[in-house]
């Protein structure tokens, strides 16, 4: 399978702060990237997707894509304690890292 | 977006006995669907692509097998994980990919602890 690295964390911010997620990839012919939050025994729910290098907003969550460096990453900003969660990084929609475990501190 | 219902949510059976998962679409008609597998604290692994009215896609590693799928309609796959053993306990998990090609709706996710 291709692999995708992601930080297992556990990282931990204070409610309010931004929390910046990282994921890099190996299979540099990759197309679509994907962000998916999990609570623990439940399954992956979508945040984002982005195809093209640069910037997607959406609300409180930022992706961000560079293709020439095979990373990607999540930003999500004034994190509240419901983000806390495992947030899993897809690469054409089918391979998975590991995930990181946020903690959003009150 | 598409739902997918899968049952059961857990199920705890005994070393050498076999397991039914289902998976089923219930507004959208999946002509193929996905199987995964986590273990704790890691990440989902595609097992296989399930296709309607075929033979599933297996992917490098995963004994096909041991780990039946059949999708013999657009709206149900199931997979049964034959002759479970405790190193087959895990988490598995089915997906169908949208209309819109982009995102991937997963079921509920199915915990199996084998004994």
């Amino acid at each position: 399978q291709k692999e995708v690295e992601q930080n297992s964390g556990p990282l931990s911010v204070p409610e309010g702060a931004i929390a910046s997620l990282n994921c890099t990839y190996s299979d540099r012919g990759s197309q679509s990237f994907f962000w998916y939050r999990q609570y623990s025994g439940k399954s992956p729910e979508l945040i984002m997707f982005i195809y093209s290098n640069g910037d997607k907003e959406d609300g409180r969550f930022t992706a961000q894509l560079n293709k020439a460096s095979q990373y990607v990453s999540l930003l999500i900003r004034d994190s509240q304690p419901s983000d806390s969660a495992t947030y899993l990084c897809a690469v054409n929609q089918f391979y998975f890292g590991t995930g990181t475990s946020l903690t959003v501190i009150p | 977006g598409a739902v997918v219902s899968q049952h059961p949510s857990w199920v705890i059976c005994k070393s050498g006995t076999s397991v039914k998962i289902e998976c089923r679409s219930l507004d959208f008609q999946a002509t193929t669907m996905f199987w995964y597998r986590q273990f704790p604290k890691q990440s989902l692994m595609l097992m296989a692509t399930s296709n309607e009215g075929s033979k599933a896609t297996y992917e490098q590693g995963v004994e096909k097998d041991k780990f039946l799928i059949n999708h013999a309609s657009l709206t149900l796959s199931t997979l049964t994980v034959t002759s479970a053993h405790p190193e087959d306990s895990s988490f598995y998990i089915c997906s169908e990919i949208g209309g819109g090609g982009t995102e991937a709706f997963f079921g509920q996710g199915t915990r199996l602890t084998v004994v």
